[in-house]
């Protein structure tokens, strides 16, 4: 199994201002997985992040808007740069440990 | 694409009544099917999952059988309680990619 944290559990920011939201596993995974979820909405993927590589990004997502930091086998970041209240959402951090996927507890994001 | 269409909401029934939450599937090769069920205020949890054809996954009194005839994973109930109020995801994986792509959910409200 794997055990996962994120910080922080919520917040809420102004209009412009940027977000770095932290994800932390127990253990050593390779992939490691950053979903959205609107609110009422479903979890929609946003981007792959594999250790010591650039992370994929899924179709309607950037890079400049979402970067993503990798750098051991436990532990990543997602930034929600130039926040828009649009960008209020759920932001779950996910990992899969012998064919389960495990989620974080998720951030809640406000943007006002 | 692999998608998943899951029956709309919200749902509302009586406590012991039966329940099905319909869910299909479309995805190339073997995927891995799941339900993962958030409860209010809380993170996703995986309820159950299986990983081939004919398998059934079970859990807390919830049942889905992964058929590929039919390409459907439907989870049944059938005796439901207050406490099963949440929100119900069907997800799949598919074989050759290690990302989840979940259901839009479904809203489940037990009348006691």
């Amino acid at each position: 199994s794997a055990v996962i944290s994120q910080k922080p559990s919520r917040d809420i920011c102004q209009r412009g201002t940027s977000l770095t939201i932290q994800c932390q596993v127990d253990s050593q995974v390779t992939m490691m997985f950053w979903y959205r979820q609107q609110p009422g909405q479903s979890l929609t993927l946003i981007a792959t992040a594999n250790q010591g590589s650039e992370a994929t990004y899924e179709s309607g997502f950037v890079i400049d808007k979402f970067p993503i930091s990798r750098p051991n086998l436990t532990f990543s970041t997602l930034t929600v740069s130039n926040m828009s209240p649009e960008d209020s959402s759920i932001y779950l951090c996910s990992t899969g440990v012998a064919d389960t996927q495990y989620f974080g507890p998720g951030t809640r994001l406000t943007v006002l | 694409g692999d998608s998943v269409t899951q029956m709309e909401g919200p749902v509302t029934l009586s406590e012991e009544a039966f329940l099905t939450i319909n869910c299909t599937y479309t995805a190339t090769g073997y995927p891995s099917l799941f339900w993962y069920v958030q409860y209010p205020g809380e993170g996703l949890q995986l309820l159950l999952k299986a990983t081939k054809a004919d398998d059934k996954g079970s859990n807390k009194g919830f049942e889905a059988t992964y058929r590929k005839e039919t390409t459907s994973f439907h989870l049944e109930k059938g005796s439901v309680q207050v406490s099963d109020s949440a929100v119900y995801f069907c997800a799949l994986r598919g074989s050759s990619a290690s990302k989840i792509i979940f259901g839009s959910g479904t809203r489940l409200s037990i009348r006691p």
